[in-house]
């Protein structure tokens, strides 16, 4: 595996069930980020893990728990959501210092019915 | 507070330049990134300007005015595979390595 890599692809979910997200990067990055990207809107950040420590969380609800156990893995629980947290959510990570660019992952594509 | 402003929508044909554009407010600068996100793929990462001025990378170049609050993509030799969304995004000054992104161009290159 190469780049950063989101699984599963696609998850669809009841309102009161309890999902993980799952992300990893091969690219020897030492921070990670969770972002929403629903349609119309830009793309917004969530958390930013840096060297496995919570650095940012953007007023995000609680029923979004994000979860770094080392630097190249990164979850996102998800418990209780509502239709409108339907969207894709991607991973994306980078070096932390030096290069500045964030690489993406795919995404997930969640649809809470 | 923070806004990033570009265009919803651009159509340009094959072998045609198109000029995408950016303006920007936010708490400080500390550097402009443009993506592309082709429909259902992940943004990929096609240049970085944190100096006025233009870089140029092959077909693609962004131009860069922190005095205006301006940025903009040129894209050169337009191809089919060119049809995809482009993202801006600023890292401000506040927040590690956080990007605001923009609304994103939907570019559609016609033949």
């Amino acid at each position: 595996e190469t780049g950063v890599t989101q699984t599963p692809r696609h998850l669809v979910m009841g309102m009161t069930n309890k999902k993980s997200l799952k992300c990893e990067q091969h690219l020897g990055h030492n921070a990670m980020y969770w972002y929403k990207q629903s349609a119309k809107k830009p793309l917004e950040l969530m958390f930013v893990y840096s060297l496995e420590e919570r650095v940012e969380n953007n007023s995000v609800p609680s029923r979004f728990s994000p979860e770094c156990p080392n630097s190249s893995h990164l979850f996102l629980h998800l418990h209780t959501l509502q239709p409108e947290d339907s969207a894709l959510y991607l991973c994306a990570s980078s070096q932390g210092t030096g290069l500045p660019e964030q690489y993406f992952g795919p995404g997930t594509r969640l649809t809470v019915t | 507070g923070q806004n990033i402003d570009q265009p919803t929508e651009m159509t340009a044909t094959e072998g045609a330049i198109v000029q995408i554009n950016c303006t920007y407010q936010t708490s400080g600068f500390n550097g402009l990134f443009w993506y592309q996100q082709h429909a259902g793929e992940a943004p990929t990462f096609l240049s970085y300007n944190v100096l006025d001025g233009l870089e140029e990378k092959g077909r693609f170049s962004s131009f860069l005015s922190r005095s205006k609050g301006y940025s903009y993509l040129l894209l050169k030799e337009l191809q089919m595979k060119d049809s995809a969304s482009y993202l801006c995004a600023v890292r401000p000054n506040t927040g590690f390595q956080k990007l605001v992104f923009g609304t994103g161009t939907r570019l559609l290159v016609s033949p």
